[in-house]
């Protein structure tokens, strides 16, 4: 049963330190998600990548964060310096593009998510 | 500019009655339209999905949808609610030709014995 992972699952940490959440997508999906979820704001798409070229940053805090695919097995979100207002759960979620029109990508996949807390 | 509009924030039903979760969507198009559901601690899971054909569309653990291009709705349904059902669903559209979906608010499932 091919499942998204995604470590650590819970992060605690101090103001200021750097955070490192990695991913690592269904063996074959070509889109990788980072989402962040809030109470608040709810479902944030802050990043995605496909063929692990970066098409939208649009909703990431540019000065703070930053989104990589080393390579196809393994996608990394980083906050550098991490604030409290951080706090949340972030999810990676990968799928399968190839649709023509319509969305290019079909179903994603989430992972169970990396609750970070910021002190 | 596409949306999903999920009206209920908080829903509770006793477990064996029926369910609908609401969704209304605002897009130009053809939408493709997905429900998800989170249970407590976890990521989400799809649900069903509608991208064209059939407007009833059947799903895992005993959902359907009916897509409703009059009312811009997606609704989710079950006929009997199981306590296993108690989480929080979201609708989404697919964004045209991107790989983007846009979700709605959510709605959490209460479900009472």
């Amino acid at each position: 049963d091919a499942r998204v992972t995604q470590t650590p699952r819970h992060k605690v940490t101090e103001m200021g330190q750097e955070v490192t959440m990695r991913c690592q997508p269904i063996l074959g999906h070509n889109t990788v998600f980072w989402y962040r979820q809030t109470m608040m704001q709810g479902l944030e798409l802050l990043a995605y990548f496909r063929n692990r070229a970066p098409l939208d940053d649009s909703g990431m805090p540019k000065d703070r964060f930053s989104a990589e695919m080393p390579d196809a097995t393994l996608a990394t979100l980083k906050i550098q310096p991490s604030e409290p207002r951080d706090s949340a759960v972030y999810f990676c979620a990968s799928g399968a593009s190839g649709l023509a029109g319509g969305p290019r990508t079909d179903t994603q996949y989430f992972g169970p998510g990396t609750r970070l807390t910021v002190l | 500019a596409q949306s999903v509009t999920q009206p209920d924030i908080h829903i509770t039903v006793s477990e064996g009655a029926s369910l609908e979760l609401r969704c209304n969507y605002s897009y130009g198009a053809t939408p493709y339209l997905f429900w998800y559901v989170q249970s407590p601690g976890q990521g989400l899971q799809l649900l069903l999905k509608y991208f064209s054909g059939d407007t009833l569309v059947q799903g895992i653990k005993g959902f359907e949808a009916e897509f409703k291009r009059s009312q811009s709705s997606f609704n989710l349904r079950k006929p009997s609610v199981h306590w296993s059902d108690a989480a929080e669903y979201f609708c989404a559209v697919g964004v045209y030709n991107t790989d983007k979906l846009i979700f709605g608010t959510g709605t959490r499932l209460q479900v009472f014995p």
